[in-house]
């Protein structure tokens, strides 16, 4: 079973107000993913850390999303200012290296009303 | 248009019976491939990886790869109430700590 924590499982902010999850990955699992997963199931990549850097990113140009991987302490997505079209589950996932499965949290679930 | 397609879209199999849920990719970097299934409320967990042509089979699962068509399929035999689930193929260009790209899933109903 995931040993992924993610924290909180359900999270509603107004629109405009900022969001804050994290996500501590499993023991030993220097790899971490973020994927957002809309109410139609479909994932999107969010970002990856290796330690504490970023290995990739989609485009955050809006610059409304950050997220870290600090050394012991959890990651964490942020979104400056929520919109509408940013509800949904939130999953984080970690991985201890090339050759081993990725597992994932039980995610957050942001509503933006 | 989706790197990752997936079809059919929902399934209702009875108990006891075979699902088959298919993929395909259109990226042809794409050499990776696993089968997450995702119960509700509940994060994916991966089932399989294949990354070779032909067959694998895992205790009632069974991934099949066809890497010139870039198409892979997961058997499910003897299928159980609990395996009705969300089934997510996936895939990624290296088996680095790249990204991992998913399809739009297969609702999978097991009819008691």
């Amino acid at each position: 079973n995931s040993k992924v924590i993610q924290t909180p499982r359900y999270l509603v902010k107004g629109q405009g107000q900022k969001a804050k999850m994290r996500c501590i990955p499993e023991k030993g699992h220097p790899v971490v993913f973020w994927y957002q997963q809309n109410k139609n199931n479909e994932f999107k990549f969010l970002i990856n850390f290796q330690n504490q850097e970023v290995l990739q990113q989609i485009d955050m140009t809006e610059k409304r999303f950050s997220a870290e991987c600090p050394s012991n302490s959890p990651c964490s997505l942020e979104i400056q200012s929520s919109e509408a079209g940013d509800s949904a589950l939130y999953l984080c996932a970690s991985r201890r290296g090339r050759d081993t499965e990725v597992f994932f949290g039980k995610g957050t679930r942001l509503t933006v009303v | 248009q989706q790197k990752v397609q997936q079809s059919p879209e929902s399934l209702s199999v009875p108990e006891g019976g075979m699902a088959s849920l298919n993929c395909t990719s259109s990226d042809r970097n794409f050499q990776y491939f696993w089968w997450y299934r995702q119960h509700s409320g509940e994060g994916p967990k991966a089932l399989m990886s294949i990354f070779s042509d032909g067959d694998k089979k895992e205790g009632r699962f069974t991934a099949h790869l066809n890497k010139a068509s870039l198409h892979v399929s997961l058997h499910i035999r003897d299928s159980q109430p609990s395996d009705s689930a969300l089934y997510f193929c996936a895939a990624s260009a290296n088996y680095g700590n790249e990204k991992i790209t998913f399809g739009a899933g297969t609702k999978l109903t097991i009819k008691p």
